[in-house]
């Protein structure tokens, strides 16, 4: 089955860029979604299509996508940015996350 | 405004069985695959099924294969999960959530109703 790699955690200072990783096999060829989660909240997308935001999501958020990973990048971090993400494929008509990345702003 | 709200979680004996309902509203139910995703205490999220529109379509992940089934009333626009011979690890928070085909993506997500499992 197919699996997607994220390390466990990122600790970023605030203002700095955090930069979370997510690894599959050709994972380039798919497109990837990353979700964001906050302690006792329920997911919440922030990038589809590899690289898109959908509408209320801050320009800090962005994300690419080549070869085996898919990357979600969160420039001038705050500390509301703290939380858990989680990045998503499609394998046929199953669906994949990620084990998740906890992002913590020192 | 879109709404999704779970319900029918609870507290349930290895063997049993529970019956989670997702209420859907703000949006046109009958247009979108639908999907139940969970979550075990401190755990990642792990998808469980998704079902097409028309109920067509129906996939699971393996490891719930033969104990639960996926269903939908677009009528009533309401997402089902029969959950039968639970055990021990499918304790979880679990979500329904709509999946927006031009996106490719989740984007609306109920608050998740907690199964617990447990003599």
């Amino acid at each position: 089955s197919y699996e997607l790699t994220q390390p466990p955690s990122v600790s970023v200072s605030p203002g700095q860029t955090a930069s979370i990783t997510c690894s599959g096999d050709k994972l380039g060829d798919k497109y990837a979604s990353w979700y964001q989660q906050r302690p006792g909240q329920s997911p919440v997308l922030v990038i589809y299509q590899d690289t898109k935001r959908p509408s209320g999501i801050p320009e800090r958020f962005s994300g690419s996508n080549s070869g085996n990973t898919a990357t979600l990048t969160i420039s001038e971090t705050q500390a509301m940015d703290e939380a858990d993400y989680y990045c998503q494929a499609w394998d046929s008509s199953t669906v994949v996350f990620g084990g998740g990345t906890k992002l913590t702003i020192l | 405004e879109v709404q999704l709200v779970e319900s029918g979680g609870g507290l349930v004996q290895p063997g049993g069985s529970l019956r989670l309902s997702c209420a859907a509203s703000g949006f046109t139910f009958s247009s979108y695959w639908m999907t139940w995703v969970r979550q075990a205490p401190g755990k990642g999220l792990e998808w469980v099924a998704n079902i097409k529109q028309d109920g067509s379509e129906k996939y699971y992940v393996d490891s719930v294969k033969g104990r639960f089934t996926i269903s939908r009333d677009n009528a009533k626009s309401s997402l089902f999960l029969q959950m039968n011979s639970l055990r021990a690890e499918d304790t979880a928070v679990y979500y329904c959530a709509s999946y927006e085909n031009s996106l490719l993506a989740f984007d609306y997500w109920g608050q998740g109703i907690l199964v617990t499992v447990s003599s």
